[in-house]
């Protein structure tokens, strides 16, 4: 089965404490991506990869950090710096934009609903 | 101004109609657009991807494109209630894709 995951679907965060969220695939995609969604808000970028490891910051990458040492995987870290983490994170991939410019289709994961206690 | 701009809704419409979504973008040279649906409480899935001028059908779904207005709009026939959902509008800027902030569809019996 061919696709996206992530895990925790349910993470629950105490205020100071650092989490990590999983995203793996298996798509043989180069790009992947880092979504927060918010409630009634629109998907903002945080962090995307087009190729293992580099990376680049997005809309809102303050207070989150990222690696990409795989090409199936891209972890994304919610760090204490980051004031208000409640939010739904959504990973994603794509074939790498930057060799096929005008395709970028995208594929999300099944998401990560994170709460802060 | 925005750069992808969509109405929030909710768009109501009775199940067998047309339900008409529409999506305008400030981007002049962007060449790529993505229609995702979103049920509640789950992630994007993509739905329709339209990169020529004109019409482009899948099933009960046509996506529309006319960049000279930068307008793109997703056609839903025959509406089912099973078509609830956030629908998002998404164009593909240098490097990313630019999401607008969805239009809720309500499909009712």
């Amino acid at each position: 089965d061919g696709g996206i995951t992530q895990s925790p679907k349910y993470l629950f965060r105490k205020e100071g404490q650092n989490v990590t969220l999983s995203c793996e695939q298996n798509l043989n995609h180069d790009a992947m991506y880092w979504y927060r969604q918010d409630p009634g808000q629109g998907l903002r970028l945080i962090y995307y990869s087009q190729i293992v490891n580099d990376f680049q910051k997005g809309d809102i990458a303050e207070g989150y950090s990222v690696s990409r040492e795989k090409k199936e995987s891209f972890p994304l870290t919610v760090t204490s710096a980051q004031k208000n983490p409640t939010a739904f994170y959504l990973c994603a991939s794509s074939i790498n934009p930057g060799t096929l410019a005008f395709y970028n289709e995208q594929f999300f994961g099944p998401g990560t609903r994170l709460t802060v206690l | 101004q925005k750069e992808v701009e969509q109405n929030s809704g909710p768009l109501s419409v009775p199940e067998g109609a047309i339900a008409s979504l529409n999506c305008t973008y400030s981007d002049r040279v962007s060449q790529s657009f993505f229609w995702y649906r979103q049920y509640s409480g789950k992630s994007p899935e993509l739905i329709m991807s339209i990169y020529s001028n004109g019409d482009k059908e899948d099933g009960r779904f046509t996506a529309q494109l006319n960049k000279a207005s930068q307008y793109v709009s997703l056609l839903i026939r025959d509406s089912q209630p099973s078509d609830s959902a956030t629908y998002l509008c998404a164009v593909k800027g240098p490097d990313k894709l630019i999401f607008g902030t969805g239009t809720r569809l309500q499909v009712f019996p």
